[in-house]
């Protein structure tokens, strides 16, 4: 079976645009999870998505937001980007979902100037 | 909250070297433990884990027990490899109204010398 994917695996934006971010999971996974990985706060849950509806979500402002399709293929959104946004961001599958083992994508290297 | 502590790191051992990585954690409910592994350009992969107390995960080599009295999970190795060298994070998910909400450790970098 072919991994979790993400795209774009890096990516360069300035303060204040938007960015959206690509994730396609695992074959027969329905649930996709976002994660923020920084230096400086670790691994931080963003949210959950398990068949088009959003299922669980962590501490982050509004200014983050998801979405997941019919096959379900996830996008992860940022608007307003701040400086603070740079980071790794993660996504993982699992067939039902963020309580048991998550499969992490390579992830995309997020850096606002 | 939930939380995890683990062992601040690097962690520098030479092969063949025996490995432990502490982990201990804080949970409202009856978690499930994990170890992730991540190597440099990855993303995180499952390195074991276990769903209750006194259940012992076990791969590659790596051994934790899921510790409910000592409310740890600390990984072990008898004898490691170059190829270990890596950032190891420990993880819980534990269910709350509902919804389980993963907790990650801030990670500890292995560096295994020939």
């Amino acid at each position: 079976k072919a991994g979790v994917t993400q795209t774009p695996r890096y990516l360069i934006k300035t303060r204040g645009q938007q960015v959206t971010l690509s994730c396609s999971p695992i074959s027969g996974h329905r649930s996709v999870s976002w994660y923020q990985q920084t230096p400086g706060q670790g691994l931080q849950f963003l949210f959950e998505y398990f068949s088009e509806t959003q299922r669980n979500k962590g501490n982050f402002p509004g200014r983050f937001s998801g979405r997941q399709f019919s096959n379900s293929r996830s996008e992860m959104n940022v608007s307003t980007l701040e400086l603070g946004d740079s980071a790794l961001y993660l996504c993982a599958s699992s067939y039902r979902g963020s309580g048991e083992t998550q499969y992490f994508g390579p992830g995309t290297r997020l850096l606002v100037l | 909250g939930d939380s995890v502590t683990q062992m601040e790191g690097p962690v520098t051992l030479s092969e063949e070297a025996f490995l432990t990585i502490n982990c201990t954690y804080t949970a409202t409910g009856y978690p499930s433990l994990f170890w992730y592994v991540q190597y440099p350009g990855e993303g995180l992969q499952l390195l074991l884990k276990a769903t209750k107390a006194d259940d012992k995960g076990s791969n590659k080599g790596f051994e934790a027990t899921y510790r409910k009295e000592t409310t740890s999970f600390h990984l072990e190795k008898g004898s490691v490899q170059v190829s270990d060298s890596a950032v190891y994070f420990c993880a819980l998910s534990d269910e709350t109204g509902g919804s389980y909400i993963p907790t990650f450790g801030r990670g500890t970098s292995l560096i295994v010398h020939p």
